[in-house]
Order: C-alpha cells, then sequence, then structure tokens
C-alpha cells in the first residue's frame, strides 16, 4: 500500500504559468512534508518542507499548501521557467532523522 | 564541502553475479540511508544507519542485500546474489543528527542486471 500518493505523474506548463503538484499521506502521524526537485543524472535535492502545524509556506516562487485535515499538501511553482523542468518527489516522514516516505514522483516539463 | 558521493554511477551485471555499491556520506553526517527506485516508481526507504548501527532495515527486500558501515564512514551496500528485479537506481543519503534535519541525497548508482 502506497502511504504518499502523488498526481498527476506528468505535467506540462507553459513559461510563466503556475504549476501544481498534489499529495495526499495514510499516517496521520506523519509530521514532516518536504518536496525534493531532481534533475537527469543527479540525486534529489530538497526544495521546500513544511510541518503540519502551519499551512502554507513560501520560498520564492515554491509554496507549499498543507491541509490537516484533508491529508492533502500541494506544491504551487508561480511564474514556472524552463530551467523548473524536472522531476519533483513529495515526501513524509514520522520522526526526526527518520526515513522518508516518497511519493511517485512528478516529471514537469516547462515549456517556453 | 563535498556532497553524498556514490560509486559506481552505472553498473550492468547478470543475474547470479554479487554487486557492491558504496556511498561516503558527507562529512559529519551520522546519519546515512540507502534507498532505491525501481522503474519510474516512487523511490522506497531500504535502510537506516546511525554512525555504524543499524538503526532500522525494515526496508531490505531480503537476505540477499547486505548493507555495512565500516567505523561510521562510508556505507556498502551488496547484492548478492543479484536478480532481475534488482535492477534500478539505488540512491544514498546523509544528515547530521538531531530533529528534521535535511537529507543529503547522491546522484545514485544505476544498477541493471541481466
Amino acid at each position: 500500500q502506497q502511504q504518499v500518493k502523488q498526481s498527476p505523474q506528468s505535467l506540462i506548463v507553459q513559461k510563466g504559468g503556475i504549476s501544481i503538484i498534489n499529495c495526499a499521506y495514510e499516517n496521520t502521524a506523519f509530521d514532516y512534508f518536504p518536496w525534493y526537485q531532481q534533475f537527469p543524472g543527479k540525486g534529489p535535492a530538497l526544495l521546500i518542507a513544511i510541518r503540519p502545524d502551519v499551512s502554507e509556506k513560501k520560498e520564492g516562487r515554491f509554496t507549499i499548501s498543507f491541509n490537516k485535515s484533508a491529508k492533502q499538501f500541494s506544491l504551487h511553482i508561480m511564474d514556472s521557467q524552463p530551467g523548473d523542468s524536472a522531476t519533483y518527489f513529495c515526501a513524509a516522514s514520522l520522526g526526526a532523522g527518520n526515513m522518508l516516505t516518497f511519493g511517485g514522483g512528478t516529471r514537469l516539463m516547462v515549456k517556453p | 564541502e563535498a556532497g553524498v558521493t556514490q560509486f559506481p554511477s552505472h553498473s550492468v551485471i547478470e543475474k547470479g553475479q554479487t554487486v557492491t555499491l558504496r556511498c561516503d556520506p558527507i562529512s559529519g553526517h551520522d546519519n546515512l540511508y540507502w534507498y532505491r527506485r525501481v522503474m519510474g516508481k516512487e523511490i522506497k526507504f531500504l535502510l537506516h544507519f546511525v554512525k555504524e548501527s543499524k538503526q532500522d532495515e525494515s526496508g531490505m527486500p531480503n537476505n540477499r542485500f547486505l548493507a555495512e558501515r565500516t567505523g561510521g564512514t562510508y556505507s556498502t551496500l551488496k547484492v548478492q546474489p543479484a536478480e532481475l528485479e534488482d535492477s534500478g537506481v539505488y540512491f544514498c543519503a546523509s544528515s547530521r543528527l538531531g530533529s528534521y534535519n535535511e537529507q543529503f541525497f547522491g546522484p545514485g548508482t544505476r544498477l541493471t542486471v541481466l
């Protein structure tokens, strides 16, 4: 059973548009929700993360929205750029320093 | 500061052979994790070291996989004997001890078992 479900699997957005990726989780004990960005040939790199005590976190063009009651969180990329084209993974973990449970990934392509 | 390094970057072996993957974490990072991504699916946890001790190995698929972390520094993941379903990208990640510290990932080792 996949504990973190991510959608869509792929996404094409025009330059300047908003990219939205959604994740839903099962385990209500998860208390850390990071998003990772991966470029081809590289490992995933932390983009932005949120704890469940806040409903939104913004860093530059990247925003996480978190809905604890619905057990969902999403990544919004504002003013999407071709350089944002990558695979994005949502994840969740239980407690400090523990394993990450990943969603299936979203391949984002931003067209010029 | 050097990042997490993994060796080799690619490995192609025959079914039944043995392969050993190596991970060098960021200096000072006591947490070391192994993950695997199989054929476009989600990245799955394999195991977690704290220094030289196995903290959690609940994700190890079977006893054909053996992980070690010598002296709490680099780690190796041995697959013996390799099966076709072991093909995938193996990632290593490291982090400092403490609350919610970022896990830094290596570039991965792409393993192909023929």
